[in-house]
């Protein structure tokens, strides 16, 4: 399978401060990108779509000014939490999947403390 | 209602036993269906997919699904305790949105 890595893997950051997480496809081209956070015993909760080159879809009740997402290209998007409170304290998880096929790919993961 | 059940476990067995995991879901236009493994900390890995109903087998892994009942299975056989983890459910209409299960906790003793 397609090899997806994110950057960082932990983060402990301040309250109110702003913190960015890469996502990146090392070998597949990546058109389209989903952000997930998980909380812990708890599923995958999706945050947003994105595809490349366009503005990120975002789910009910999922801020987007909140979370930033960027995919400028094929192998890079980025989530920045902005003004991170404790409440935002989670696992978030990237996977990328191309048009052409089913799989999602999902990547290691970060997980984001805030105090 | 959830769009996607699945009981979180923990489910405790032996090395050797066969494990039975299960979801249903209520969505009929669910089609795709995907088998997650999660270690502890770490993204989740694909182990299986299925498309509509029908069986599936890959090594020690078979994955069932019956659109009928609205209820897909993953067995395991020949448990090891490498296969300790979290284990999701994935259902999708049409790959642009998945649904995820909560993940069942599976522990096989040696």
């Amino acid at each position: 399978g397609a090899v997806v890595s994110q950057h960082p893997s932990w983060v402990i950051c301040k309250s109110g401060t702003s913190v960015k997480i890469e996502c990146r496809s090392l070998d597949f081209q990546a058109t389209t990108m989903f952000w997930y956070r998980q909380f812990p015993k708890q599923s995958l909760m999706l945050m947003a779509t994105s595809n490349e080159g366009s503005k990120a879809t975002y789910e009910q009740g999922v801020e987007k000014d909140k979370f930033l997402i960027n995919h400028a290209s094929l192998t890079l998007s980025t989530l920045t939490v902005t003004s991170a409170h404790p409440e935002d304290s989670s696992f978030y998880i990237c996977s990328t999947r191309d048009s052409r096929v089913y799989e999602q790919y999902f990547g290691p993961g970060t997980r984001l403390t805030v105090t | 209602q959830k769009e996607v059940e699945q009981d979180p476990g923990p489910l405790s067995v032996p090395e050797g036993a066969i494990v039975s995991l299960n979801c249903t879901y209520s969505n009929s236009a669910f089609q795709y269906f995907m088998w997650y493994r999660q270690y502890s900390r770490k993204g989740p890995e694909l182990l299986m997919y299925t498309y509509s109903s029908g069986n599936k087998e890959d090594g020690r892994f078979t994955a069932q699904v019956d659109k009928s009942s609205k209820y897909i299975s993953l067995f395991i056989r020949d448990s090891q305790p490498s296969d300790s983890a979290t284990y999701l459910c994935a259902m999708s209409s049409n790959f642009n949105k998945f649904y995820f299960g909560s993940g069942t906790k599976l522990n096989v003793k040696p």
